[in-house]
């Protein structure tokens, strides 16, 4: 069956934007997790949701970004007025639930200008 | 101290020889651990998980976990060029939000 999704691969835009990061979980997943990885080092958690609750935004770096999933299947995460330090890959995984494996996405290279 | 622990490598280990990689956890609270695979370029690919004290075995791939030592360990059988990549060690820790939390990875090099 298909994997995680996410899209765009890459996205490229200027200081001060705002982006929106999509994600669409392995078909059946109840719990969806964000996470930020820098090169040369491992995932960093950001927040995750069981069915459409977000249970944790406690690894969101400021106000400025926010995640949701209204129906409990894809979710966005949004970056608002970007700046160069929020350049990174961002990965989406999905779980059967929580405390289960996660299975990640390709991930979206994001490269603020 | 960090909450997860790996050596950042590289391991450079040649062609059917055993690769161990080491993965040191900070909170006892820990309950749930995984090892990830990742290739250059791509994304994390699960090969092991483990919950209990003991070694886990699934084909080349065995993961042993000691909690009262707090470090999970992989090992790699017969290891294969196709090896390389940096290994990822992640907890999950339920009082934490069930969130994982990943090391920095060790970089594995297989040499034919």
């Amino acid at each position: 069956g298909a994997g995680v999704s996410q899209s765009p691969r890459y996205k490229v835009t200027k200081r001060g934007q705002d982006v929106a990061l999509r994600c669409d979980p392995i078909s059946g997943h109840v719990s969806l997790y964000w996470y930020r990885q820098a090169l040369g080092q491992g995932p960093e958690f950001l927040t995750y949701f069981n069915y459409e609750a977000q249970q944790d935004k406690s690894g969101l770096p400021n106000d400025r970004f926010s995640a949701e999933r209204p129906e409990g299947s894809i979710s966005t995460l949004t970056i608002q007025r970007t700046e160069q330090r929020d350049s990174a890959m961002y990965r989406c995984a999905s779980s059967l639930g929580t405390d289960q494996p996660q299975h990640f996405g390709d991930g979206t290279r994001l490269s603020i200008l | 101290q960090k909450e997860v622990e790996q050596n950042s490598g590289p391991l450079s280990v040649p062609e059917g020889a055993i690769a161990s990689l080491n993965c040191t956890y900070s909170d006892r609270g820990s309950q749930s651990f995984f090892w990830y695979r990742q290739y250059s370029g791509k994304s994390p690919e699960l090969i092991m998980s483990i919950y209990s004290n003991g070694d886990k075995e699934d084909g080349r791939f065995t993961a042993q976990l000691n909690k009262a030592s707090q470090y999970v360990s992989l090992l790699i059988r017969d290891s294969q060029p196709s090896d390389s990549a940096t290994y990822l060690c992640a907890v999950n820790r339920k009082a934490a939000g069930n969130k994982l939390t990943f090391g920095g990875g060790t970089r594995v090099l297989v040499k034919p």
